[in-house]
Protein backbone atom coordinates (compact mmCIF):
# COMPACT_ATOMS: atom_id res chain seq x y z
CA UNK A 1 0.00 0.00 0.00
CA UNK A 2 1.00 3.21 -0.98
CA UNK A 3 1.43 5.72 2.38
CA UNK A 4 2.36 9.14 3.17
CA UNK A 5 2.19 10.03 6.92
CA UNK A 6 2.62 13.64 8.09
CA UNK A 7 3.87 14.78 11.39
CA UNK A 8 5.56 17.42 13.39
CA UNK A 9 2.37 19.88 14.07
CA UNK A 10 1.32 21.14 16.83
CA UNK A 11 0.59 24.89 18.78
CA UNK A 12 3.01 27.41 18.22
CA UNK A 13 3.72 31.11 19.06
CA UNK A 14 4.41 33.81 16.28
CA UNK A 15 8.19 33.96 15.49
CA UNK A 16 8.71 30.77 16.83
CA UNK A 17 9.80 27.45 14.43
CA UNK A 18 8.35 24.08 13.41
CA UNK A 19 9.96 21.10 11.60
CA UNK A 20 7.34 18.79 9.64
CA UNK A 21 7.89 15.28 8.34
CA UNK A 22 6.38 13.29 5.37
CA UNK A 23 7.42 9.78 6.19
CA UNK A 24 7.05 7.53 2.51
CA UNK A 25 5.80 3.99 2.05
CA UNK A 26 5.01 1.17 -0.51
CA UNK A 27 6.70 3.17 -3.37
CA UNK A 28 10.47 3.96 -4.74
CA UNK A 29 10.76 7.11 -3.16
CA UNK A 30 13.97 8.07 -4.48
CA UNK A 31 12.01 8.31 -8.09
CA UNK A 32 9.54 11.01 -7.12
CA UNK A 33 9.20 14.87 -6.70
CA UNK A 34 7.44 15.97 -3.97
CA UNK A 35 5.27 18.80 -2.78
CA UNK A 36 3.63 20.20 0.34
CA UNK A 37 0.37 21.77 0.05
CA UNK A 38 -1.62 23.33 2.55
CA UNK A 39 -5.65 24.26 3.69
CA UNK A 40 -6.59 26.85 6.29
CA UNK A 41 -9.67 26.81 8.24
CA UNK A 42 -12.61 26.64 5.60
CA UNK A 43 -10.04 27.57 2.93
CA UNK A 44 -8.94 26.22 -0.19
CA UNK A 45 -5.81 24.58 -1.09
CA UNK A 46 -2.96 26.44 -1.08
CA UNK A 47 0.36 25.25 -2.66
CA UNK A 48 3.51 25.85 -0.43
CA UNK A 49 6.89 24.01 -1.92
CA UNK A 50 7.97 21.61 -3.85
CA UNK A 51 10.96 19.48 -4.30
CA UNK A 52 12.45 17.02 -7.05
CA UNK A 53 13.27 13.63 -6.68
CA UNK A 54 17.19 14.27 -5.94
CA UNK A 55 16.53 17.05 -3.36
CA UNK A 56 18.38 19.52 -6.28
CA UNK A 57 15.67 21.83 -7.32
CA UNK A 58 12.69 23.69 -4.53
CA UNK A 59 10.50 25.78 -5.68
CA UNK A 60 8.64 27.79 -2.87
CA UNK A 61 5.19 30.25 -2.75
CA UNK A 62 6.58 33.90 -2.55
CA UNK A 63 4.31 33.72 1.36
CA UNK A 64 6.60 31.22 2.64
CA UNK A 65 10.06 32.34 1.06
CA UNK A 66 12.77 33.02 3.22
CA UNK A 67 11.09 31.20 5.91
CA UNK A 68 10.44 27.94 4.84
CA UNK A 69 12.91 25.19 3.57
CA UNK A 70 11.78 22.20 1.86
CA UNK A 71 14.60 18.75 1.81
CA UNK A 72 14.29 15.04 2.14
CA UNK A 73 16.29 12.16 2.91
CA UNK A 74 15.82 9.51 0.05
CA UNK A 75 17.68 7.07 2.45
CA UNK A 76 15.35 6.94 4.82
CA UNK A 77 12.10 7.71 2.59
CA UNK A 78 11.48 11.32 4.24
CA UNK A 79 10.77 14.22 3.64
CA UNK A 80 10.76 17.41 5.45
CA UNK A 81 9.24 20.92 5.81
CA UNK A 82 11.46 23.70 8.46
CA UNK A 83 9.68 26.01 9.21
CA UNK A 84 10.83 29.18 10.53
CA UNK A 85 9.11 32.71 11.85
CA UNK A 86 5.99 31.46 11.85
CA UNK A 87 2.95 33.73 11.29
CA UNK A 88 -0.30 33.75 12.41
CA UNK A 89 -1.55 33.04 8.78
CA UNK A 90 0.94 30.20 8.56
CA UNK A 91 -1.95 28.39 10.49
CA UNK A 92 -3.55 25.66 8.47
CA UNK A 93 -3.56 21.78 7.88
CA UNK A 94 -0.27 20.85 6.19
CA UNK A 95 -0.40 18.37 3.22
CA UNK A 96 2.56 16.45 2.05
CA UNK A 97 1.95 14.84 -1.56
CA UNK A 98 3.75 12.60 -4.55
CA UNK A 99 4.27 14.10 -7.37
CA UNK A 100 2.88 11.75 -10.36
CA UNK A 101 4.61 13.21 -13.12
CA UNK A 102 7.62 15.32 -11.25
CA UNK A 103 7.96 18.58 -9.97
CA UNK A 104 6.98 21.42 -12.01
CA UNK A 105 3.73 19.99 -12.92
CA UNK A 106 0.42 19.53 -10.75
CA UNK A 107 -0.41 15.51 -10.33
CA UNK A 108 -0.77 14.61 -6.93
CA UNK A 109 -1.57 11.61 -6.93
CA UNK A 110 -0.74 10.43 -3.54
CA UNK A 111 -1.45 12.73 -0.35
CA UNK A 112 -1.21 12.40 3.50
CA UNK A 113 -3.83 12.35 6.14
CA UNK A 114 -1.87 15.99 7.01
CA UNK A 115 -0.66 17.49 10.19
CA UNK A 116 -2.17 20.56 11.70
CA UNK A 117 -0.47 23.41 12.42
CA UNK A 118 -1.77 26.41 14.88
CA UNK A 119 0.05 29.87 15.25
CA UNK A 120 -1.43 31.31 17.92
CA UNK A 121 0.24 33.87 21.31
CA UNK B 1 -7.63 36.22 -4.78
CA UNK B 2 -6.41 32.81 -6.54
CA UNK B 3 -4.64 32.58 -9.10
CA UNK B 4 -6.90 30.29 -11.05
CA UNK B 5 -10.51 31.51 -10.98
CA UNK B 6 -13.65 28.77 -10.42
CA UNK B 7 -17.08 29.43 -9.52
CA UNK B 8 -17.71 29.33 -5.52
CA UNK B 9 -20.65 27.08 -6.21
CA UNK B 10 -22.26 24.67 -8.56
CA UNK B 11 -25.02 22.83 -8.58
CA UNK B 12 -27.72 19.79 -10.01
CA UNK B 13 -29.99 17.26 -9.35
CA UNK B 14 -29.13 13.27 -9.57
CA UNK B 15 -28.76 12.00 -13.38
CA UNK B 16 -27.94 15.67 -14.87
CA UNK B 17 -24.68 16.42 -16.23
CA UNK B 18 -22.69 19.07 -14.83
CA UNK B 19 -19.79 21.00 -15.78
CA UNK B 20 -17.11 23.67 -13.53
CA UNK B 21 -14.99 26.21 -15.13
CA UNK B 22 -11.31 27.35 -14.66
CA UNK B 23 -9.80 30.22 -15.86
CA UNK B 24 -6.35 31.12 -15.97
CA UNK B 25 -3.30 32.38 -18.36
CA UNK B 26 -0.96 31.99 -20.43
CA UNK B 27 1.43 31.66 -17.40
CA UNK B 28 -0.37 28.90 -16.32
CA UNK B 29 -2.44 26.78 -18.03
CA UNK B 30 -1.83 28.50 -21.28
CA UNK B 31 1.71 26.62 -21.25
CA UNK B 32 1.10 24.18 -18.43
CA UNK B 33 -0.87 21.06 -18.09
CA UNK B 34 -3.99 21.04 -15.73
CA UNK B 35 -5.31 18.50 -12.83
CA UNK B 36 -8.45 18.73 -10.83
CA UNK B 37 -8.88 17.23 -7.54
CA UNK B 38 -12.60 16.20 -5.39
CA UNK B 39 -12.23 16.90 -1.74
CA UNK B 40 -14.81 15.68 0.97
CA UNK B 41 -14.98 17.50 4.23
CA UNK B 42 -12.26 16.38 6.70
CA UNK B 43 -10.67 14.02 3.96
CA UNK B 44 -7.34 14.68 1.85
CA UNK B 45 -7.74 15.45 -1.83
CA UNK B 46 -8.16 13.24 -4.61
CA UNK B 47 -6.53 13.27 -8.15
CA UNK B 48 -9.52 13.34 -10.54
CA UNK B 49 -7.52 14.29 -13.99
CA UNK B 50 -3.84 15.09 -14.58
CA UNK B 51 -2.22 16.12 -17.68
CA UNK B 52 -5.19 18.06 -18.53
CA UNK B 53 -8.11 15.16 -19.27
CA UNK B 54 -5.95 11.90 -18.34
CA UNK B 55 -8.14 9.66 -15.72
CA UNK B 56 -6.50 7.92 -13.25
CA UNK B 57 -7.06 4.34 -12.62
CA UNK B 58 -10.62 4.75 -10.49
CA UNK B 59 -12.28 7.57 -11.13
CA UNK B 60 -15.61 6.61 -13.03
CA UNK B 61 -15.56 7.38 -16.87
CA UNK B 62 -18.88 9.51 -15.97
CA UNK B 63 -16.19 12.48 -15.15
CA UNK B 64 -13.87 13.90 -17.77
CA UNK B 65 -11.74 16.98 -17.99
CA UNK B 66 -10.59 19.50 -21.33
CA UNK B 67 -8.61 22.55 -21.61
CA UNK B 68 -9.01 25.42 -24.49
CA UNK B 69 -6.05 28.39 -24.68
CA UNK B 70 -6.52 29.35 -21.20
CA UNK B 71 -9.70 27.65 -19.42
CA UNK B 72 -10.15 24.38 -18.47
CA UNK B 73 -13.74 22.42 -17.59
CA UNK B 74 -14.42 19.29 -15.72
CA UNK B 75 -17.75 17.76 -16.42
CA UNK B 76 -19.64 15.09 -14.45
CA UNK B 77 -22.32 13.13 -16.39
CA UNK B 78 -24.77 11.15 -14.17
CA UNK B 79 -24.48 13.20 -11.13
CA UNK B 80 -24.81 11.24 -8.05
CA UNK B 81 -25.12 12.29 -4.67
CA UNK B 82 -20.91 10.50 -3.78
CA UNK B 83 -20.04 13.54 -6.81
CA UNK B 84 -20.87 16.35 -3.60
CA UNK B 85 -17.54 18.03 -2.67
CA UNK B 86 -15.25 20.67 -3.04
CA UNK B 87 -13.47 20.57 -6.81
CA UNK B 88 -10.40 22.35 -7.38
CA UNK B 89 -8.42 22.94 -10.72
CA UNK B 90 -4.51 23.49 -10.67
CA UNK B 91 -1.39 24.05 -12.60
CA UNK B 92 1.84 25.08 -12.83
CA UNK B 93 2.80 28.71 -13.24
CA UNK B 94 5.91 29.77 -15.04
CA UNK B 95 6.04 33.29 -14.25
CA UNK B 96 5.02 32.71 -10.46
CA UNK B 97 7.58 29.31 -10.41
CA UNK B 98 5.10 27.59 -8.54
CA UNK B 99 1.94 25.44 -8.31
CA UNK B 100 -1.53 26.99 -8.27
CA UNK B 101 -4.85 26.41 -7.56
CA UNK B 102 -8.33 27.68 -8.31
CA UNK B 103 -10.34 28.46 -5.23
CA UNK B 104 -12.64 25.50 -5.45
CA UNK B 105 -16.20 24.99 -6.00
CA UNK B 106 -18.59 23.55 -4.10
CA UNK B 107 -20.75 21.09 -5.88
CA UNK B 108 -24.46 20.59 -4.35
CA UNK B 109 -26.26 17.34 -5.63
CA UNK B 110 -30.00 18.45 -5.08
Amino acid sequence: QVHLVESGGGVVQPGRSLRLSCAASGFTFKNYGMHWVRQAPGKGLVWVASLSYDGRKKYYADSVKGRITISRDNSDNTMFLQMNSLRIDDTALYYCARGLQGVRVTSFDIWGQGTQVTVSS
Amino acid sequence: QSVLTQPPSASGTPGQRVTIPCSGSTSNIGRNSVSWYHQLPGTAPKLLFYSDDQRPSGVPDRFSASKSGTSASLAISGLQSEDEGEYYCASWDDSLNGAVFGGGTQLTVL
